[in-house]
């Protein structure tokens, strides 16, 4: 079955870059969430978005901002990078009428900002 | 304070074990409990999840829920090495966003 698929897998940028993270949600699902996981931390709620409109927020710096495309993609653009946003970043796609049940995490991507 | 407590561990046990993982929780505005487990540079994979006091029950796991205590556990009988893994309870009320614990490392010895 196919999964939630994030892309880039790993990447490296130099502070004060700007990066940005793909996520490709399960087929027919409406509702993208991206969470940010520091090392040892546990996974932190950022944003989240139902049909292309932004649904719920969560800790996410204003120096980050995310959308939701009409193919339903979304997209994490972070920019003025600090260390501090080396994370494990994930995003999670599910339908709204299914809730939990079909709440699925992609693998991740994996930010280091050297 | 967080508004969900997890243990971090580390957990060792022995093959065949019974393991206990345990959360708090400070809102009473949760509705949904759910367990996952997170292998190492992988997203965490849903494993359990209830909406009720009381126990729920899937093969080898157990989900056991107390509102009243703001108290939720995993049990997980027969350990085996492959349930080694970060397991992490998560919460949610009205809304679809998860409220995590910090996920507790398990690691089950052959």
């Amino acid at each position: 079955a196919a999964g939630v698929i994030q892309s880039p897998r790993h990447l490296i940028k130099e502070k004060r870059e700007t990066a940005t993270l793909k996520c490709y949600p399960i087929p027919r699902h409406d509702t993208v969430y991206w969470y940010q996981q520091g090392p040892g931390q546990d996974p932190q709620f950022l944003i989240s978005f139902y049909e292309k409109m932004q649904s719920d927020k969560g800790s996410i710096p204003d120096r980050f901002s995310a959308q939701q495309f009409s193919d339903y993609h979304s997209e994490l653009n972070m920019s003025s990078l600090e260390l501090g946003d080396s994370a494990l970043y994930f995003c999670a796609s599910s339908t709204r009428d299914r809730g939990i049940h079909g709440y699925t995490f992609g693998s991740g991507t994996r930010l280091t900002v050297v | 304070q967080k508004e969900v407590e997890q243990d971090p561990g580390p957990l060792s046990v022995p093959e065949g074990a019974i393991v206990s993982l345990n959360c708090t929780y400070s809102n009473s505005a949760f509705q949904y409990f759910m367990w996952y487990r997170q292998y190492s540079r992988k997203g965490p994979e849903l494993l359990m999840y209830t909406y009720s006091s009381g126990n729920k029950e899937d093969g080898r796991f157990t989900a056991q829920v107390d509102k009243s205590s703001k108290y939720i556990s995993l049990f997980i009988r027969d350990s085996q090495p492959s349930d080694s893994a970060t397991y992490l309870c998560a919460m949610k009320g009205a809304t679809n966003k998860l409220i995590f614990g910090t996920g507790t490392l398990l690691a089950v010895q052959p």
